[in-house]
């Protein structure tokens, strides 16, 4: 069963706008990372934020954690056309080379 | 380098038929894996690897066989395709470190079964 969901579904902002998504899971995680997925593509990583760290930024995405909800966010700050696409959050096990993946944040940037 | 290549693009099956899903990375990842996405379900893993001559079984393994003979290959194979089988399929591969596996993904394989 998938481990973490994705909130909201969809996302429409205006371009330069900023994006927030989040991401709940229901078991204790070693690590979670977040994909983006343009349209007909594969997936591409983001950034990877370990249970020991409450935020991290690379670019223009931050990402925090919050072990004791649950939950993590991705942020996109002054958003762009290239920005729209599927967002996806993925959650690591210790001692697992498994990931498990949420069913995405389909996010559009419009002009 | 090419990073995780996907053999066929496209394909288009009759129930009952089968065949074999091609993954070929060339990082010299140990870990690789199979992944169908489903509108609404994210992504399901289907089998993964750790390395040659090892292969388990994920989320969802029913109807679906891998061999891991060499590093570089892991082909998925169908053994009698269903309906319930139509899906994008994608191979992913990773340098193989357990809680922190960082995947990187193939384009696809976009299958559907009549």
């Amino acid at each position: 069963s998938q481990q973490g969901e994705e909130d909201p579904q969809a996302l429409s902002i205006q371009e330069g706008e900023n994006a927030t998504m989040n991401c709940s899971y229901k078991t204790s995680i070693n690590n979670l990372q977040w994909y983006r997925q343009n349209s007909g593509r594969g997936l591409v990583h983001l950034i990877l934020i370990r249970s020991n760290e409450r935020e991290k930024h690379s670019g223009r995405l931050r990402v925090t954690l919050d072990t004791s909800k649950k939950s993590s966010s991705l942020l996109i700050t002054a958003s762009r056309a290239a920005d729209t696409a599927s967002y996806f959050c993925a959650t690591g096990l210790s001692n697992d080379y498994k990931l498990s993946f949420g069913a995405g944040t389909t996010v559009t940037v419009r002009a | 380098n090419a990073g995780v290549t996907q053999t066929p693009k496209f394909q288009v099956l009759k129930t009952g038929q089968s065949m074999t899903l091609q993954c070929a990375q060339d990082m010299n990842h140990e870990y690789m894996s199979w992944y169908r996405q489903d509108p609404g379900m994210g992504l399901r893993l289907i089998h993964y690897s750790v390395g040659a001559g090892i292969t388990d079984q994920g989320e969802v393994p029913n109807g679906y066989n891998v061999s891991r003979s060499t590093t570089e290959d892991f082909p998925l194979r169908l053994l009698s395709a269903a309906p319930s089988q139509t899906s994008v399929y994608f191979c992913a591969s990773s340098q193989g470190s357990s809680g922190a596996n960082v995947l990187t993904f193939g384009a696809g394989s976009r299958l559907t079964v009549l």
